[in-house]
């Protein structure tokens, strides 16, 4: 079965620098979905973009799909101390009934 | 809309004991899926459930894990005989069966097997 994976695993940044991360994929999707998940606690759905869409924007987040390369990038701009947390991709799959997840990426914002 | 409702937060089981997590989906959805959470992993699907039927258990363990969402009441997933590799956060998740808004994920329940 396919599986998000995002590079890099950890990123440590200054506030209000960029934080970019990275998925790949390995099968046909419906939708990718980036997800946010605080020390300890549930996930938050964060953005998802379809598979005949290229780039979507929600507030600060920015995230690109390249279905050619199987890949999408989730970008956070002017980033806050409060935007620490665990990122994840996760694609929705033609034919399955469930998200396929990545390991995550570890975002730390230094104030 | 008080979303999608796990219970409980933290459960703490010993050796061989049963557990029982269960999780109410959000309003208005019907369709339930179960994923779980090593420490430093990303979530590993587990089954996914309608109203009385079960659509796709293909990531639940064989033996000792079951699950059910019946017609009433809340989503269970129920752990039979715990042993300490079941540790783990068990997150639950709902969605409308229908567009493609998301998922909306529970809070999770922390399964300490001792």
């Amino acid at each position: 079965s396919q599986q998000g994976e995002e590079d890099p695993q950890a990123l440590s940044i200054q506030e209000g620098e960029n934080a970019t991360m990275n998925c790949s994929y390995k099968t046909s999707i419906n939708n990718l979905q980036w997800y946010r998940q605080n020390s300890g606690r549930g996930l938050v759905h964060l953005i998802l973009i379809r598979s005949n869409e290229r780039e979507k924007h929600s507030g600060r987040l920015r995230v690109t799909l390249d279905t050619s390369k199987k890949s999408s990038s989730l970008l956070i701009t002017a980033s806050r101390a409060a935007d620490t947390a665990s990122y994840f991709c996760a694609t929705d799959a033609q034919g399955n009934n469930r998200l396929a997840f990545g390991k995550g990426n570890q975002v730390v914002v230094i104030p | 809309n008080a979303g999608v409702m796990q219970n409980p937060r933290h459960l703490v089981r010993r050796r061989g004991q049963e557990a029982r997590l269960r999780c109410s989906p959000m309003k208005g959805h019907s369709h339930v899926y179960w994923y779980r959470q090593l420490p430093e992993e990303g979530l590993k699907f587990m089954v996914y459930l309608q109203k009385e039927n079960i659509i796709d258990e293909s990531g639940m363990p064989k033996e000792r894990f079951s699950a059910e969402f019946p017609k009433e009441g809340p989503s269970i997933l129920r752990i039979q005989q715990v042993v300490r590799g079941d540790s783990a956060a068990y997150f639950c998740a709902s969605s409308p069966g229908w567009g493609d808004n998301g998922y909306t994920f529970g809070s999770g329940t922390r399964l300490t097997v001792v």
